[in-house]
């Protein structure tokens, strides 16, 4: 079974720009989460989606973030503009209804500067 | 609110020794998951092991076994004889579960990076 993929794996951006991330969820996997993980601290998620749509985006900066799952199947997140304190990984995963849990992929590595 | 504590920020062994990660939860509700992950240096996270509230017994699994207590709200995880390999972040996390089954966004704990030296 193919794992979460994401792109790019590596981000350098200048502040005041935009960048987006993109997320293919294991095949079947109705969920899809997106976490971001600042340097040191635990992933606290942005946004859950059930198919394509929104579950909790409570924690979701909504003033300069955004994220779409237009088909229910693969998901973009955007920036814009970033901040300096958006650097990050930012994790995707995704889960079955019933299962051994989430999976996650390698995360995108974001640096603002 | 849910929350999960991992007390301690950072363990420091020798190799072969025995190690144990603390974690403790707070949550509301009845029905809920339990999980570990651990995180290497290359940055993924891996899954260790899944628990559901009603399930209190003890796993063990090679060299890593887990102790749930609910009566302390502790799910303990120790890592025997421990190998410079086994050197990651260790994060603990809970979930509620969703009417619909399946698991609700995870909330996790500070991490425990744990250095195993030669």
């Amino acid at each position: 079974e193919a794992g979460v993929a994401q792109s790019p794996r590596y981000k350098i951006i200048e502040k005041r720009q935009s960048v987006a991330f993109w997320c293919n969820p294991i095949s079947g996997h109705a969920t899809l989460y997106w976490y971001q993980q600042i340097l040191g601290q635990g992933p606290k998620l942005l946004i859950q989606f059930q198919n394509n749509g929104v579950v909790d985006d409570s924690q979701l900066p909504k003033d300069r973030f955004s994220a779409e799952r237009l088909k229910g199947v693969d998901s973009t997140l955007k920036i814009q503009p970033a901040k300096l304190e958006d650097s990050a990984v930012y994790l995707c995963a995704s889960s079955l209804d019933e299962g051994n849990g989430y999976t996650f992929g390698s995360g995108t590595r974001l640096t603002v500067v | 609110a849910q929350k999960v504590t991992q007390a301690q920020t950072e363990i420091s062994v020798v190799e072969k020794e025995d190690v144990t990660l603390d974690c403790v939860y707070e949550t509301r509700d009845t029905t809920y998951y339990l999980f570990w992950y651990k995180q290497p240096p290359s940055g993924e996270l891996v899954f260790l092991i899944r628990r559901n509230s009603f399930d209190e017994q003890n796993e063990i699994s090679g060299r890593y076994s887990w102790n749930f207590q609910k009566s302390t709200s502790s799910f303990n995880f120790t890592i025997t004889a421990s190998q410079v390999v086994d050197s990651a972040v260790y994060f603990c996390a809970l979930s509620e579960a969703l009417f619909s089954g399946g698991y609700n966004k995870l909330i996790f704990g500070a991490g425990t990076r744990l250095a195993v030296h030669p």
